[in-house]
């Protein structure tokens, strides 16, 4: 068990590029979570899948940013036209979701700055 | 939707210190983490602890469901332990709603 992988762990961009990240969860993990930190705040959830059906999006998720896991295993998340305001700690977690346990467990995070 | 408040926002402690970090909810969870945060942003799981009491070496937390709080417990600080104290819980929707951390200061 390697753990949750994402990539890149930091990226660099400049306004108005699209980027898109990637996160690996644990082997056999059901659910996989996506959440945004900013400097100084607790992380922010902003999706989650279960297999490969996307359950539940945050109102912070604007149409600039979708997400996906087309097989259940990997999920990509992408911003399109990103602004200064992308500026985050993206954070991934996945968990082996059942009745009573929903113990996340998170990967390094990938830190997109834009200018 | 689910309030988390943690408190104390910052704390500084001398090494070997002992220490207690609180978390108050608002509603009640099916889930709640403890978290520590590295320097590096890595979010690492210290106890899942819903209900009940857990120890992990000189790590322990309780979880009162009924009046909805946790504790966490560190014993004999370590600079090592110095960080960012995460408390975080969800509901039957499964996303967890973090709290905004105590930020811990160990001095050797």
């Amino acid at each position: 068990d390697t753990g949750v992988s994402q990539n890149p762990r930091h990226k660099i961009t400049k306004r108005g590029q699209n980027v898109t990240f990637r996160c690996d969860p644990i082997s056999e993990h059901n659910r996989l979570y996506w959440y945004r930190q900013t400097l100084g705040q607790g992380p922010e959830f902003l999706t989650y899948f279960q297999n490969e059906a996307q359950l539940e999006k945050s109102r912070l998720l604007s149409d600039r940013f979708s997400a996906e896991r087309p097989k259940g295993s990997f999920s990509t998340l992408e911003i399109q036209r990103t602004e200064q305001g992308d500026s985050a700690m993206y954070l991934c977690a996945s968990s082996a979701y059942r009745a009573g346990d929903n113990e996340q467990f998170f990967g390094p995070g990938t830190r997109l700055t834009v200018l | 939707g689910i309030q988390v408040e943690q408190s104390p926002p910052d704390l500084i402690l001398q090494e070997g210190a002992n220490s207690t970090l609180r978390c108050n909810f608002s509603d009640s969870v099916n889930n709640l983490q403890w978290f520590h945060q590295n320097p590096w942003g890595q979010l690492i799981n210290l106890f899942y602890i819903p209900s009940g009491t857990k120890q992990n070496g000189r790590l322990s937390a309780t979880t009162v469901a009924t009046e909805r709080y946790s504790l966490l417990y560190i014993s004999s600080s370590q600079t090592t332990d110095s960080g960012v104290y995460f408390c975080a819980v969800s509901s039957n929707t499964g996303k967890l709603i973090f709290g905004q951390g105590t930020t811990l200061q160990v001095k050797p």
